[in-house]
């Protein structure tokens, strides 16, 4: 089955302790982004990555670090996570970088930085 | 400044009515334009993109136009069903993909 796996599905830490989200797909895709979700602001993009070893910048990039050392990868890094990092995550992937192509989303992961 | 704007109201529809949802935007100039749905606690799933040059586009019970000119999208879904509670987003194509908030939708028996 064509998917995008997130994990772990919900987590709780308190501020500064690292962690990371790891996201992966099943579909060969090329383009893999992160975004969060708040309320009153919808999705924003965190990061993304075109291929292998490209990575850029999305909207809100501020405390986070992403890699991308395989196609089918794309973890969300933390290094030191903050109350305001607080948030639902979701990983995406599609074929093109362009949002011409249907978008895959994972299944989310709700965070809460204490 | 640029800005996207879904009703954030819920739209609350009796069963076999056709539900009509809008996304305005403002100082973009997107070649393209999609609708995702998602329910609670789930990611987005993409429903139908439509092109700057398409007036309107169709899947099923689903129906997307976009005006160019008004700078407005509208998403309809006919003969609704209580299955098609959920919010609804819209998200413009510039040089990246931009969402808007959503807009609930719930469908009363």
């Amino acid at each position: 089955e064509a998917q995008v796996t997130q994990n772990p599905r919900y987590l709780i830490t308190v501020t500064g302790k690292k962690l990371t989200v790891t996201c992966s797909q099943n579909m060969n895709h090329e383009y893999m982004s992160w975004y969060r979700q708040d309320p009153g602001l919808g999705l924003r993009q965190i990061y993304y990555s075109m291929n292998v070893e490209v990575t850029d910048k999305g909207d809100v990039p501020e405390g986070y670090k992403v890699s991308r050392k395989e196609k089918r990868n794309f973890p969300l890094i933390l290094e030191s996570p903050s109350p305001n990092q607080t948030s639902l995550y979701f990983c995406a992937s599609s074929f093109q970088d362009r949002g011409t192509d249907t978008q895959y989303f994972g299944p989310g992961t709700r965070l809460t930085v204490l | 400044s640029q800005k996207i704007e879904q009703n954030s109201e819920a739209l609350n529809i009796q069963e076999g009515k056709t539900a009509t949802l809008t996304c305005n935007y403002t100082n973009y100039s997107p070649a393209y334009l999609q609708w995702y749905r998602q329910d609670p606690g789930r990611g987005p799933v993409f429903l139908l993109l439509i092109r700057e040059n398409e007036k309107e586009k169709r899947k099923e019970r689903l129906k997307v136009t976009f005006d160019t000119t008004l700078k407005q999208s509208l998403f309809h879904i006919t003969a609704s069903q209580p299955a098609d509670s959920a919010t609804y987003l819209c998200a413009l194509i510039t040089d990246k993909l931009i969402f808007g908030t959503g807009t609930r939708l719930q469908v009363f028996p």
